[in-house]
């Protein structure tokens, strides 16, 4: 059980395109879908909070209008980074949280490569 | 806000070695949380801990949550080369949303 999926793996897109990352649970119910960016040999940074049906709850210096996010239902939250630039390089992972264990236990998604040209 | 400190950054150890690593917090947690991260991948759970004291195994894997809340560590005992990665604590307060907060990683190297 507990299993969070991302679709794409990898994208590699243009500058000034714009790139749509899904995050969907697959064997429960995720109320609250965390997305997070990491860079190569960093911990984990945490970008936005995604609760069913609400508006997500961004972090100090993540721009929403960059970085939008949609959790239209218990099992999806997606993610599109818009006008995609070079820096936004990074690998984005999602994560879910429900209907297992503790509260706070989230549950990773395997993560997303994207490269922007 | 809240800060975790996770020791040591980077470990080089032998097969069959057994390896410790620690975070510490300026605050108080009620959950810490225990994930591995190989590369291009995603961070698996393995380890969870709910009450300040509880010592929980998973296999080889040993952690536990510290007394004072502030605190926990992760044993793995006769270490393998699969063990390699990127090892995550992780704090979280019921009140700040559910959210976790993310230790900066311990890189293992198992040399076989």
């Amino acid at each position: 059980g507990a299993v969070v999926s991302q679709h794409p793996s990898r994208v590699i897109c243009k500058s000034g395109t714009s790139v749509k990352i899904e995050c969907r649970s697959l064997d429960f119910q995720a109320t609250t879908m965390f997305w997070y960016r990491q860079f190569p040999k960093q911990s984990l940074m945490l970008m936005a909070t995604s609760n069913e049906g609400s508006k997500a709850t961004y972090e100090q210096g993540v721009e929403k209008d960059k970085f939008l996010i949609n959790h239209a239902s218990l099992t999806l939250s997606t993610l599109t980074v818009t006008s995609a630039h070079p820096e936004d390089s990074s690998f984005y992972i999602c994560s879910a949280r429900g209907g297992f264990g503790s509260y706070n236990e989230q549950f990773f998604g395997p993560g997303t490569r994207l490269t922007v040209l | 806000g809240q800060q975790l400190n996770q020791s040591p950054q980077s470990m080089f150890i032998q097969e069959g070695e057994d390896v410790s690593m620690n975070c510490t917090s300026s605050s108080i947690f009620n959950t810490w949380l225990w994930y591995k991260q190989d590369p291009g991948e995603g961070p698996v759970l393995l380890i969870a801990l709910y009450k300040a004291g509880e010592l929980t195994s998973n296999g080889r894997l040993t952690a536990q949550f510290g007394i004072t809340r502030k605190d926990s560590f992760l044993n793995i005992s006769a270490s393998i080369p699969s063990d390699v990665g990127i090892y995550f604590c992780a704090g979280s307060y019921n009140t700040n949303a559910g959210k976790s907060t993310f230790g900066d990683g311990t890189t293992l190297t198992v040399k076989p």
